[in-house]
Order: structure tokens, then C-alpha cells, then sequence
């Protein structure tokens, strides 16, 4: 299995803060990454797929690029809406696997 | 707009099986583009995938849960399944059903349902 490991785990900021969320894979998965964001006690809403391209409706503040085995999700100006909690997937060979997860606080 | 609803008992005692039924509305579950996925996770912790099906009823499995899962789909009813057997408390969890595409990204979400495992 390919393993994902997200860093930080948490993060404390405020908002306007620009952050940034790195997601490293334990094997090469060329671009096949995607970015989701999870609202407590909601389903995942999909971000970013194939590494870098943003989903329709996602806020322009959302980034993500990288290749290979080293990815990054880059928010440029953190909404009160954002301190929620982030996770990377990828789906370059079976079985799919996540992060563990970055949860982002209000300092 | 395709929307996924997640239905099945919320208590499950240990060692039995758990089924759980995902209804598709808003677009077609015949769709060759588009793959059925099961996602689970548990409280406070990140997301697990369970395994896919795709509309010619191939299949592909978590390995960790490979011997105790079975995903069926039922185009007629517009549904896909999940059967867990022989469940543990490891196994309570919220679980998701998703449409993959692209792939297996999942722009689409069921709300979740809840199985709890205990007797």
C-alpha cells in the first residue's frame, strides 16, 4: 500500500495567514493526488484533483501543487470557514489511500 | 445534480454482517465513467477506502478488509451495496458511499451513516 503521510497534524494560525499543508507519498504517484476538506460531522468536499486543479466553486485562496512523492495544499488568506480539517488522497494504484489528516485551528 | 443516500442498521451485534445500500439519484448509475466506492471512517480518525465497483460489476478491494467485503451493484434499483460479515468494534464507523470519476476522485458524497458495533 502506498502510504500518505500529512504534516503538520495540526496547525494553529489566524485568519488572513497563509498556510501551507504537505502531503508526502511512500512510493512515486506521479500527479494522481487529490486535496479534500471535511466540515465536522460532514462528508469530504473534493478541493483540488490531479495535484494542481482546483475544483469548480472552490475559492481561488486554495493551491495545490507537486509530483512524484512531495505534494503541498497552500491556502493564501485563511477564512473563518477554513479551520476545519484537510485531507490528501491517492489514487495512483489500489488500494486508494489517505492522509491522516490536518486540522487547522484558530490561534 | 447526482445525490447519494446511505441506508442500514445503526447497531450491529458482533460477528454478524453488516449491510449497507446506497441510492443514486439525479443522474445514471449505468454510466461508464463513474465508479461506486464505500468509504469509512471512524470517529476522530481519517478516512479509510473500502473498495469500488464500476458499472460492469468489476470490483476492487482494501486488502485489509478484502475476505469480508462484498460490493454488489443493482442498476434496476439504482442502488449499490456493501456486506461486511464477521464485524468488531474495529468496524464501527461513519460510513460514506461516493461516485469516483476521473479516476476514483470523489466528487460526490453520501451524508454518512453511522454503524456501531456492539452488543
Amino acid at each position: 500500500d502506498i502510504q500518505l503521510t500529512q504534516s503538520p497534524s495540526f496547525l494553529s494560525a489566524s485568519v488572513g495567514d497563509r498556510v501551507t499543508v504537505t502531503c508526502r507519498a511512500s512510493q512515486g504517484i506521479s500527479r494522481y493526488l487529490a486535496w479534500y476538506r471535511q466540515k465536522p460531522g460532514k462528508a469530504p468536499e473534493l478541493l483540488i484533483s490531479a495535484a494542481s486543479t482546483l475544483q469548480s466553486g472552490v475559492p481561488s485562496r486554495f493551491s495545490g501543487s507537486g509530483s512524484g512523492t512531495e505534494f503541498t495544499l497552500t491556502i493564501s488568506s485563511l477564512q473563518p470557514e477554513d479551520f476545519v480539517t484537510y485531507y490528501c488522497q491517492q489514487l495512483n494504484s489500489y488500494p486508494i489511500t489517505f492522509g491522516q489528516g490536518t486540522r487547522l485551528e484558530i490561534k | 445534480q447526482v445525490q447519494l443516500q446511505e441506508s442500514g442498521p445503526g447497531l450491529v451485534q458482533p460477528s454478524q454482517t453488516v449491510s449497507l445500500t446506497c441510492s443514486v439519484s439525479g443522474d445514471s448509475i449505468s454510466s461508464d465513467n463513474y465508479y461506486w466506492s464505500w468509504i469509512r471512517q471512524p470517529a476522530g480518525k481519517a478516512l479509510e477506502w473500502i473498495g469500488r465497483i464500476d458499472t460492469s460489476g468489476s470490483t476492487n478491494y482494501n486488502p485489509s478488509l478484502n475476505s469480508r467485503l462484498t460490493i454488489s451493484l443493482d442498476t434496476s434499483k439504482r442502488q449499490f451495496s456493501l456486506k461486511l460479515s464477521s464485524v468488531t468494534a474495529a468496524d464501527t464507523a461513519v460510513y460514506y458511499c461516493a461516485r469516483g470519476s476521473g479516476g476514483s476522485y470523489f466528487f460526490h458524497w453520501g451524508q454518512g451513516t453511522l454503524v456501531t458495533v456492539s452488543s
